[in-house]
């Protein structure tokens, strides 16, 4: 079946300007994450969303970033007034139950640029 | 919070050859999950191996094993017969939630 897709594949984006990254899971899968890497850097956790429950943003970095899953399928990712230390992969993830033993599917990610 | 330190930043193995990748982590959990991720060019994170800590066996997937010491909190990766699709990045990660804490990462080279 598919997997995990994103869109856009990359973006280019000015200093102020907002965006919207966009992750499709693979259906049946109720969490679904979101990650940033960073040049040089792990994957660092932004936000999780498990069916119709309230997302845990523990992970955001500035209230600049927000996300939503409409429907509990499609999520979007926003970044308002955009920086330069926000460039950087996005990478969604989804898998079956949030259970500890669930494994995740990664997205190919969305290379984020801010000129 | 828990860490995950990988501290080779680039290692390199000939084609055919045995290279091992290191990790160790940090938790006070007693139950987790343990990861290695490839990520080549593509930037597909493709899970390679997984191992759960109540199990004292190490996990092996074809070419691919850990050294699993629990007690020392330590995570290997050995990689067998290496084949020049295995160049990549690899991430080791630690999972005791939902979410996946994630090593900085070790640039495998794989020469001819």
């Amino acid at each position: 079946g598919a997997g995990v897709s994103q869109s856009p594949s990359n973006k280019v984006t000015e200093k102020g300007k907002d965006v919207e990254l966009r992750c499709d899971p693979i259906s049946g899968h109720t969490a679904l994450y979101w990650y940033r890497q960073s040049l040089g850097q792990g994957l660092e956790f932004l936000i999780y969303f498990q069916g119709n429950s309230a997302p845990d943003k523990s992970g955001l970095p500035s209230d600049r970033f927000s996300a939503e899953r409409t429907g509990g399928s499609v999520s979007t990712l926003t970044i308002q007034r955009t920086q330069q230390e926000d460039s950087a992969v996005y990478l969604c993830a989804s898998s079956f139950d949030r259970g500890i033993n669930y494994e995740q599917y990664f997205g190919p990610g969305t290379r984020l640029t801010v000129t | 919070a828990q860490t995950v330190t990988q501290s080779q930043p680039e290692m390199s193995v000939q084609e055919a050859e045995t290279v091992t990748l290191s990790c160790t982590y940090d938790t006070s959990e007693s139950d987790y999950y343990l990861f290695w991720y490839k990520q080549p060019p593509s930037r597909q994170m493709i899970l390679v191996i997984r191992q759960e800590a109540y199990k004292q066996q190490n996990a092996t997937e074809n070419r691919f094993s850990v050294n699993f010491q629990k007690a020392a909190k330590s995570f290997s990766l050995k990689i067998s017969d290496s084949q020049l699709g295995d160049a990549a990045m690899y991430f080791c990660a630690y999972k005791s939630g939902y979410a996946l804490n994630f090593g900085k990462g070790t640039s495998l080279l794989v020469t001819p």
